[in-house]
């Protein structure tokens, strides 16, 4: 079993859809939640950064983490074609350290006009 | 730009040669990464220095591989004897410490032939 499992789509949505993206991971060890997004022939970069069980919202983005279920999501509201792209959950070893970064495999998100 | 930079972007070779890719990583960042990720995956941590330390290594990271930061700045990776396998796209990730956020390059994308 991988550390982290997401379903890697591909997801395709109208413009202005709500769109939810989910990992679970098996490491309950694991303290710090984060997604990447990461464009066509890009690195990926940081869109949000949660510590622990919650909510954290951040514009249209809004991170969930329910470590009770291992389970951690990324909502993406009013969603737009410039948000189309393979978004990353990952998560850091060795809890506050940051460490090396086990990421999901990724989902395809294609919003499109 | 002021971001991690990678260099070359793309390099195509033949099985059984030796390629070295090169990662310069944002300034005064003293921890450096490598990550290999291949299509439809998410990236795979290979190995991380603290300033030129290196500290942790991937058991992906086989005796055909080597990493180097001398002078705790930029850093090279080398692979040696290639394999079609080694076909992947290679990320480098700097951050200011072991509680921050990491940056990525662009990648280097390697085709083995």
């Amino acid at each position: 079993q991988k550390e982290v499992e997401q379903d890697p789509g591909p997801l395709s949505v109208p413009e202005g859809a709500i769109v939810s993206l989910n990992c679970t991971y098996s490491n309950s060890a694991f303290q710090y939640f984060m997604w990447y997004r990461q464009y066509s022939r890009k690195g990926p970069e940081l869109l949000m950064y949660t510590y622990s069980s919650g909510n954290k919202e951040d514009g249209r983005f809004t991170a969930q983490v329910d470590k009770s279920s291992k389970y951690i999501s990324l909502f993406i509201r009013d969603s737009q074609p410039s948000d189309s792209a393979t978004y990353l959950c990952a998560m850091p070893d060795r809890g506050s350290t940051l460490g090396r970064l086990y990421f999901g495999r990724g989902t395809q998100l294609t919003v499109w006009p | 730009d002021t971001g991690v930079s990678q260099d070359p972007r793309h390099k195509i070779t033949k099985r059984g040669q030796n390629v070295t890719f090169r990662c310069d990583p944002i300034s005064e960042h003293n921890r450096l990464y490598w990550y290999r990720q291949t299509l439809g995956q998410g990236p795979e941590f290979l190995t991380y220095f603290q300033n030129e330390a290196q500290l942790e290594k991937s058991r992906l990271l086989s005796d055909r591989f080597s990493a180097e930061r001398p002078k705790g700045s930029f850093s090279t990776l080398e692979i040696q004897r290639t394999e079609q396998g080694d076909s992947a796209m290679y990320l480098c990730a700097s951050s200011p410490g072991p509680y921050n956020e990491q940056f990525f390059g662009p990648g280097t994308r390697l085709t083995v032939l």
